[in-house]
């Protein structure tokens, strides 16, 4: 299958910083990326869908000022965490889709850690 | 009603037989459908995708939908300890680029 890489893998900050973390599809070029976050035995939640030179489209409850997307190119989306707290700690699970296969693929994932 | 349902689970299996997996939807106009595995504290990986009505295999996994009756499931035949994961399926409805999740089921193989 397609491969999605992230980075980094895992991250541990002091409240207060930003974190960015990067998305990348390896081998398609993807003009959705989609950001979700899972804490632990929960489900995974859709956080924002980004669009390769627009705007993400956030979901219902996500502050769109502190979860900043930026998806330059086709095959780069960033999510950038801004002054993390340690209810910010969760699994943040990036998914770009290939529209050739009509198929969505996960990258990883980057476990955050918010002291 | 959600979107995409699954029983939660668990859904306990003895070692070598065979698992089954249902998920309902919502959205009769949905066109695709997928299966993901995740084991705990990894991401989800894709092991299947059916587009049409029947069953479509791929080595020990047999997917099957009924769009007739809003349903797709998983089966997995001689389930291994290995296969204990949680099992999301996914739905593309008609007129949304992204996929919705159903919140997945537990499955645990019993040696």
């Amino acid at each position: 299958g397609a491969v999605v890489s992230q980075h980094p893998s895992r991250v541990i900050c002091k409240s207060g910083t930003s974190v960015k973390i990067e998305c990348r599809s390896l081998d398609f070029q993807a003009t959705t990326m989609f950001w979700y976050r899972q804490f632990p035995k929960q489900s995974l939640m859709l956080m924002a869908t980004s669009n390769e030179g627009s705007k993400a489209t956030y979901e219902q409850g996500v502050e769109k000022d502190k979860f900043l997307i930026n998806h330059a190119s086709l095959t780069l989306s960033t999510l950038t965490v801004t002054s993390a707290h340690p209810e910010d700690s969760s699994f943040y699970i990036c998914s770009a889709r290939d529209e050739g296969t009509d198929t969505q693929y996960f990258g990883p994932g980057t476990r955050l850690t918010v002291l | 009603q959600k979107e995409v349902e699954q029983n939660s689970g668990p859904l306990s299996v003895p070692e070598g037989a065979i698992a089954s997996l249902n998920c309902t939807y919502s959205d009769r106009g949905s066109q695709s459908f997928f299966w993901y595995r995740q084991y705990s504290g990894k991401s989800p990986e894709l092991i299947m995708s059916i587009y049409s009505n029947g069953d479509k295999e791929d080595g020990r996994f047999t997917a099957q939908l009924n769009k007739a009756s809003q349903y797709v499931s998983l089966l997995i035949r001689d389930s291994q300890p290995s296969d204990s994961a949680t099992y999301l399926c996914a739905v593309r409805g008609s007129s949304a680029s992204k996929i919705i999740f159903g919140s997945g089921t537990r499955l645990s193989i019993r040696p």
